[in-house]
């Protein structure tokens, strides 16, 4: 079965630049997380969907960041402009249902570098 | 507020020692969930375990072994005969039973567990 698949897998880039991360949710599953993970913070949520829409943003940095999730299969996190400190590993994660007891799957992360 | 401590940032074994990862836990809900992560040198997470708050049952798969007791807030995870594959980060992790904005999964430090051959 596949799992959540993220691309791209590594993403170099300069200050300023736009960035956009994309996932794939396993099908069938219709919560989706954005995770940050970086070595001073640990695993940090950014933002949570169920059934494609918003639920909580509330860990997104600011406004240089923005997520959407067009349909069940897709998703995006865009950092609009890059600054080195967005410098991390970001997770998709996708669960069954938004029930606490579903454990969520995560992908393989997006290594970016901001320069 | 909801906490999960790993106290272990490293632990160093040689291969075919058994090992135990800690992980204590604070919350004010009665119901919630704790699950293990692995995440190998290859950076992904790999979800090992789910329990429930009301099933204190330990579970064995394998080698692996999870001790849940609420009454130290505590879910610890051994790994017996421990191999090099083994060499990860371990994340516990906690989410309470709430629907909505509140419910957050909420990862430990993570424990660096290397396995020398």
């Amino acid at each position: 079965d596949a799992g959540v698949i993220q691309s791209p897998r590594h993403e170099v880039t300069e200050m300023g630049q736009e960035v956009t991360l994309r996932c794939k949710p396993i099908s069938g599953h219709n919560s989706l997380f954005w995770y940050r993970q970086t070595m001073m913070r640990g695993l940090e949520l950014l933002i949570y969907f169920n059934n494609n829409v918003p639920i909580d943003d509330s860990g997104m940095p600011e406004d240089r960041f923005s997520a959407k999730m067009p349909n069940a299969s897709f998703s995006t996190l865009k950092i609009q402009p890059s600054e080195p400190r967005d410098s991390a590993v970001y997770f998709c994660a996708s669960s069954f249902s938004g029930q606490a007891n579903q454990p969520q799957h995560f992908g393989d992360g997006t290594r970016l570098s901001i320069l | 507020a909801q906490k999960v401590t790993q106290a272990q940032t490293e632990i160093s074994v040689v291969e075919k020692e058994d090992v135990t990862l800690d992980c204590v836990y604070e919350t004010r809900d009665t119901t919630y969930y704790l699950f293990w992560y692995k995440q190998p040198p290859s950076g992904e997470l790999v979800f090992l375990i789910r329990r429930n708050s009301f099933d204190e049952q330990n579970e064995i798969s394998g080698r692996y072994s999870w001790n849940f007791q609420k009454s130290t807030s505590s879910f610890n995870f051994t790994i017996t005969a421990s191999q090099v594959v083994d060499s990860a980060v371990y994340f516990c992790a906690l989410r309470n039973s709430r629907g909505g904005a509140t419910n957050k999964l909420i990862f430990g430090t993570g424990t660096l567990l290397a396995v020398q051959p």
